[in-house]
């Protein structure tokens, strides 16, 4: 298809690992990002991957990349009241120009 | 101060009116987005600029149109709004190398 899907809703427990999954359509796609939208605000870029590697870490949040199967994950440790945001998944799509495609964002309800 | 600034950050307007949204930056990046937000759409590309002198149609441009007055600043224009334009519009700059794009708070646009 030629959507970015992400599941809609994600619920955890404080201090558990939240595991976010992403398909995106485009495997000649360059990068690939996780943006942080709280209530009310603007998006935030979380992290950012390049297409020729499988992992990146960065304190509590992880990034897996699997080109064979075009999957994209977030796993944050740890998670946090705080974390609790709509998170969504982008693939910088080379026949788009250099436009961003997002995915519909899935919501993290973490409860304590 | 905010690198991406919006205004307004919320407009109620008619059907038929003319409206337009300006969004400034200090980030000093070239390029310049506009997206709309809808419930359960995620996000969709409206206009892109790369310079001053660039304008491209993104995913949803008919009905809207943009300027780029300078590097810094972007506005889109609703000539004649229509109620289903009712959503969320985000400004975003982005760099040229990883295309990191860096999104204005929003905003909120009702036409009744």
């Amino acid at each position: 298809g030629e959507d970015v899907e992400q599941s809609l809703f994600l619920s955890v427990r404080e201090g558990d690992s939240s595991v976010i999954n992403c398909t995106y359509t485009d495997s000649s796609s360059t990068y690939l990002y996780w943006y942080k939208q709280e209530p009310g605000a603007g998006l935030q870029l979380l992290t950012y991957i390049f297409s020729n590697m499988d992992m990146k870490q960065d304190q509590r949040l992880t990034v897996l990349l699997n080109k064979k199967d075009k999957h994209l994950s977030l796993r944050i440790a740890d998670t946090q009241t705080g974390d609790s945001a709509i998170y969504f998944c982008a693939e910088r799509r080379y026949q788009a120009g250099t436009a961003l495609i997002f995915g519909k964002g899935t919501t993290l309800s973490v409860s304590s | 101060d905010a690198d991406v600034t919006q205004t307004p950050r919320n407009r109620i307007t008619k059907t038929g009116k003319r409206i337009m949204l300006e969004c400034s930056q200090t980030k000093g990046h070239d390029r310049m987005y506009w997206y709309r937000q809808d419930p359960g759409l995620g996000l969709r590309l409206i206009y892109y600029s790369f310079d001053v002198k660039d304008i491209n149609k993104g995913e949803i441009s008919d009905g809207y149109s943009v300027s780029r007055q300078a590097q810094a600043k972007f506005s889109l224009s609703l000539e004649s709004a229509i109620p289903n334009q009712t959503a969320l519009y985000f400004c975003a700059t982005g760099d040229s190398g990883a295309d990191t794009q860096y999104f204005g708070p929003g905003t909120r646009l009702t036409v009744l």
